[in-house]
Order: C-alpha cells, then structure tokens, then sequence
C-alpha cells in the first residue's frame, strides 16, 4: 500500500511565524495536493503539484505557498501564519493510472495563536 | 465547474439500523462520483467511487451508493450499522476530463449509538 507521511501532526505557531508543513510518500506519484480541512467546509484545495517544481493553484491558495524539489516530497508554506490559518492541513497524492483515487495522509493540525 | 452539497451535517443513528447519506452535485459534464470516509484522529480513504458502468457502486465495510444522472445524486447507504461506523463522510466530485481536480461536501457526521 501507498503511504503517505506527513511530518507533524500536531503544531502550535505564534502569528506572523513562518511555518512548514511536509508531507513524504513512498512511492512514485506525480500528483500531490495539500488541503485544508474546516467544519462545515469540507475539503479546499489549497495547491497541487504535477511533477518536480511544477505547481498549480488551487482554490484557496492565499497565504500559502508550495515546494517540490523531490518528487517524494512536498511542502507546505505559510510565510507568515495568522489566525485564520488554524485549520487542519492533509496531504494526498493521486496515482497516474487513471484510477483518480487520492491516498491521504493523517493530517496536520495547525493552532496559530 | 462542479460542485456538491451533503444534505445533512449530522445523522444520529442506531446500531444495527440503516443510514442513508444524501449527495448532490453540480456538473454540466460528465463526472466521476466518491465517498470518502475519515474516522476520528485519521485521514480520509476511500470508501467507493464511480467511474462509469453500472449505477449501482459497492464500497468496503458494507456500503454501497446508486448514481442518479437524472437526479444528479449520488447517495450512500448501508442497511445495517456498526459502531464502527461512527465518522464522517465526504462526497466528492471531479469531471472526468480534469480528474485531478476534486470538489468536496461539507462532511457528514454519523454517530452510531447502542
């Protein structure tokens, strides 16, 4: 099975920090997506990435940004959190084969005070 | 582009009694449909999708879902529950020309109680 890690599933971040969130799979995946997850608002898009340092935006991409210099790994930014970004973060990728399943990781939880 | 509305935000229901989740989406072209489970503490995986075939889509854990064109509905059902089953459930959507790009539900909740 495909595994998909992300680095911390808990953090805690004071406004104006820089913050990092990373997320590992073990397989060779093109597609990678990082959503934020709210009550009451399902799953939003933040950013996804196709290949090594292609990217795309997605539906929410303000505030964030995104790195893939590997292809087994992708990164999350917050140049400077704010308490609108306390949510919860999951990574996912997608195989290629046409099978358009997304395999997600467990989650980040981001506090921002 | 598609979108998609979960009917209810939260279902209480019995052990052993069915749960029925309403779906309904948006898509003025063809879509390919999935429910998605995330039980508390964990990510999301996959519980059934549609990708064309028969309407009729049977998923892990005993769930299954009937895609309604004509209704644009795509709703999951399970005719007997655990309390296992207790998590949320995300409908989701993507046209099948872009399919890398989901559009999900709200969530909803089910809790199961003995």
């Amino acid at each position: 099975d495909v595994k998909v890690t992300q680095s911390s599933r808990y953090l805690v971040k004071r406004t104006g920090e820089k913050v990092f969130l990373e997320c590992v799979q073990d397989m060779d995946h093109e597609n990678m997506f990082w959503y934020r997850q709210d009550p009451g608002l399902g799953l939003r898009l933040i950013y996804f990435s196709y290949d090594v340092k292609m990217k795309e935006k997605g539906d929410i991409p303000e505030g964030y940004s995104v790195s893939r210099e590997k292809k087994e790994r992708f990164s999350l930014i917050l140049e400077s959190a704010s308490t609108n970004q306390t949510s919860m973060y999951l990574c996912a990728i997608q195989r290629g084969n046409g099978a358009n399943v997304l395999t997600f990781g467990a989650g980040s939880r981001l506090t921002v005070l | 582009a598609q979108s998609v509305t979960q009917l209810d935000s939260q279902v209480p229901v019995f052990e052993e009694a069915p749960v029925e989740l309403r779906c309904n989406y948006s898509s003025s072209v063809s879509v390919y449909l999935f429910w998605y489970v995330q039980y508390p503490n964990q990510g999301l995986q996959l519980l059934l999708k549609y990708l064309s075939g028969s309407t009729l889509v049977k998923g892990i854990n005993g769930f299954e879902a009937e895609f309604n064109k004509s209704q644009t509905s795509f709703h999951l059902r399970k005719p007997s529950v655990h309390i296992s089953d207790t998590a949320e459930y995300f409908c989701a959507v993507s046209e099948s020309s872009n399919d890398y790009k989901l559009s999900f539900g709200a969530g909803t909740t089910v809790t199961v109680r003995a």
